[in-house]
């Protein structure tokens, strides 16, 4: 049971490329989530899900786009990467809305 | 608005107490929850409380919870080296809402 993982683990990309972040659970949970996480600014959620085919938009959606194709996975999209987008990104997942949430080990994404 | 407050460093000496406090703003969250973060790694759920109890104790760990002020504590007995990380206090509403994390150094 690995629970929740993430690929790649580091990444630099150059401004204007694009990239997708794999986040994985084996834990058949509905609810599946991304966070950024930036010095002084805490865990912003980004977007989420709450089941296979559905997205919606969190705190700070501008710049990404996600696909839940599978209950199972979570992609977070870059398509033209900027340095604001240089932070560790955080997937989770929960069974429930308001629930406990599980979280991968990060992504740390640095744009050039 | 929706905002978790807490404090951004503390720092304690190997075998003191620690008490990390937060505050929440929505009366209606049914969780509150206290997750650790050691450096370089994800978020790990340390306890939780629900929002009809006063206080919860598990080993060295101790939450007390006043919903008529929305603040949340977290006591950390016997604090050791191996305590010092980020803890972050969350809300549930919806979906969860978190402090920006209290930096906990212990020093020997």
């Amino acid at each position: 049971n690995a629970g929740v993982t993430q690929t790649p683990k580091f990444r630099v990309l150059k401004t204007g490329q694009s990239m997708t972040l794999l986040c994985a659970q084996d834990m058949n949970h509905e609810y599946m989530y991304w966070y950024r996480q930036d010095p002084g600014m805490g865990l912003r959620l980004i977007h989420y899900s709450v089941g296979e085919g559905t997205t919606a938009k969190g705190e700070v959606p501008d710049g990404y786009n996600v696909s839940r194709l599978k209950k199972q996975n979570f992609l977070l999209g870059l398509e033209s990467a900027a340095p604001s987008q240089t932070s560790v990104y955080f997937c989770a997942s929960s069974y429930a809305r308001g629930g406990e949430q599980y979280f991968g080990p990060g992504t740390r994404l640095t744009v050039t | 608005g929706e905002d978790v407050e807490q404090s951004l460093f503390l720092s304690v000496r190997e075998g003191d107490s620690s008490v990390i406090n937060c505050t929440y703003t929505d009366s209606s969250s049914t969780y509150l929850y206290w997750y650790k973060q050691e450096p370089g790694a994800g978020l790990q759920l340390l306890t939780y409380i629900f929002s009809n109890m006063d206080m919860k104790q598990d080993q060295r760990l101790t939450v007390l919870l006043n919903k008529k002020d929305k603040h949340l504590s977290l006591r950390i007995a016997d604090t050791q080296t191996g305590d010092s990380a980020i803890y972050f206090c969350a809300e549930s509403i919806g979906n969860l809402i978190f402090g920006k994390g209290t930096k906990l150094s212990v020093k020997p």
